[in-house]
């Protein structure tokens, strides 16, 4: 069964606007990851929030994280064509090995 | 910087026929993982190494097999392909457990 859960399954904006997407799991973590994956490519890392922080920011992204709530969301701001892709959520159950959820895809219109 | 690499990235077999995916890193990373993506189902763990020589089950490890004999490679092997295991097969590695993973670019393979 699949750790991470993200939501929406799909999304799809203009180029310029802002893009989130959210990630659910069920068991405490160490860290959570966001990755994205461009059409048949492989998946690559985009940002690593550990269990202790609360918000994390690289360039144009922007993740938070909730320990209470079990959530995650990541923030694409004033996106573009480019960043249209699939976005995976991974956990880190304590020692154990990463866990991808199913993923959201996103469509960015010029 | 070739990172990870995957051979091949295609392959067709027949029900019943066997074959060997062969991932590469050079990045001298301890861990190293085979997962498979099919749609809807996201990323599913087959199985994984935790440094050379040593192998263990993930969450789908049925029908395959691995082996870790030198640190820079991991084979993931079908012995009597199905149908059900044809799926994109992504290769990755990391020099922690629960750190970034880097991944290859996939290996498809179909099943008939």
């Amino acid at each position: 069964s699949q750790q991470g859960e993200e939501d929406p399954q799909a999304l799809s904006i203009q180029e310029g606007e802002n893009a989130t997407m959210n990630c659910s799991y069920k068991t405490s973590i160490n860290n959570l990851q966001w990755y994205r994956q461009n059409s048949g490519r492989g998946l690559v890392h985009l940002i690593l929030i550990r269990s202790n922080e609360r918000e994390k920011h690289s360039g144009r992204l922007r993740v938070t994280l909730d320990t209470s709530k079990k959530s995650s969301s990541l923030l694409i701001t004033a996106s573009r064509a480019a960043d249209t892709a699939s976005y995976f959520c991974a956990t880190a159950p304590g020692a154990g090995k990463l866990i991808f959820g199913q993923g959201t895809t996103l469509q960015v219109k010029p | 910087n070739a990172g990870v690499t995957q051979t091949p990235k295609f392959r067709v077999l027949k029900t019943g026929q066997s074959m060997t995916l062969l991932c590469a890193q050079d990045m001298n990373h301890e861990y190293m993982y085979w997962y498979r993506q099919d749609p809807g189902m996201g990323l599913r763990l087959i199985h994984y190494s935790v440094g050379e020589g040593t192998t263990a089950k993930g969450e789908v490890p049925d029908g395959y097999n691995v082996s870790r004999l030198k640190k820079q490679n991991f084979l993931l092997g079908l012995e009597s392909a199905a149908p059900s295991q044809t799926s994109v097969y992504f290769c990755a590695s990391s020099d922690d457990m629960t750190g970034e993973l880097f991944f290859g670019e996939g290996s498809r393979l179909t099943v008939l």
